[in-house]
């Protein structure tokens, strides 16, 4: 059964801690994305990557890091930089190979600081 | 700039009420529309794909249009399971990733 699984699906974290959010699919997808999304805002693009061993950085990176060693994984480190990374964080992969452009999303990660 | 406003941000229908969503977009060429439903604490699921001015989809009581501006979800004879988060997202072109709006909070009371 195809899929994207995130993990945990919430976590806390404390001042200054770094916590790292796991992003696991089993479609074959080339493409995934991070977003964060917080109530009254989209969807905000933190990083994405097209192939293995190399990512971008989105619109909001500042304070996070990936990275991209396996074709079927993308986590997600949230560091100590980030001063406010409270927020609900969604991993979705896309298969621009086929010429269809749309997402499949994970089922989130509530990230709250304690 | 925002390139995709969704309106309202909230709506509250009594079941059976149809109405629509609107979703207006700014971009210099349209690759994809995107129409997404999401529930609380949940992922988004997605919905349709459009990809052109004057383009229709239909699903159960969702029907989805498109114009060169905008774009609209029509909800006929709602139901309380209709209840949800619905998302808007637009791909560029040239780009590979999406761009989503706010969205539209729908709550269908019984």
């Amino acid at each position: 059964d195809g899929g994207i699984t995130q993990s945990p699906k919430y976590l806390f974290r404390k001042e200054g801690q770094n916590v790292t959010l796991s992003c696991e699919q089993n479609l074959n997808h080339d493409a995934m994305y991070w977003y964060r999304q917080d109530p009254g805002q989209g969807l905000r693009l933190i990083y994405y990557s097209q192939i293995v061993n190399d990512f971008q950085k989105g619109d909001i990176a500042e304070g996070y890091s990936v990275s991209r060693e396996k074709k079927e994984s993308f986590p997600l480190t949230v560091t100590s930089a980030q001063k406010n990374p409270t927020a609900f964080y969604l991993c979705a992969t896309q298969d621009p190979g086929t010429g269809y452009y749309g997402y499949t999303f994970g089922s989130g990660t509530r990230l709250t600081v304690v | 700039e925002d390139q995709v406003t969704q309106s309202p941000e909230a709506l509250r229908l009594q079941e059976g009420e149809s109405s629509s969503l609107n979703c207006s977009y700014t971009v210099s060429g349209l690759r994809g529309l995107f129409w997404y439903r999401q529930d609380p604490g949940k992922g988004p699921e997605f919905l349709f794909t459009l990809y052109s001015a004057g383009e229709e989809k239909e699903k159960e009581r969702l029907k989805a249009t498109l114009t060169k501006k905008e774009s609209f979800l029509h909800i006929t004879a709602p139901k309380p399971e209709d209840s949800a988060t619905y998302l808007c997202a637009v791909q560029e072109a040239g780009a590979n990733n999406l761009f989503f709006g706010t969205g539209t909070r729908l709550t269908v009371i019984p």
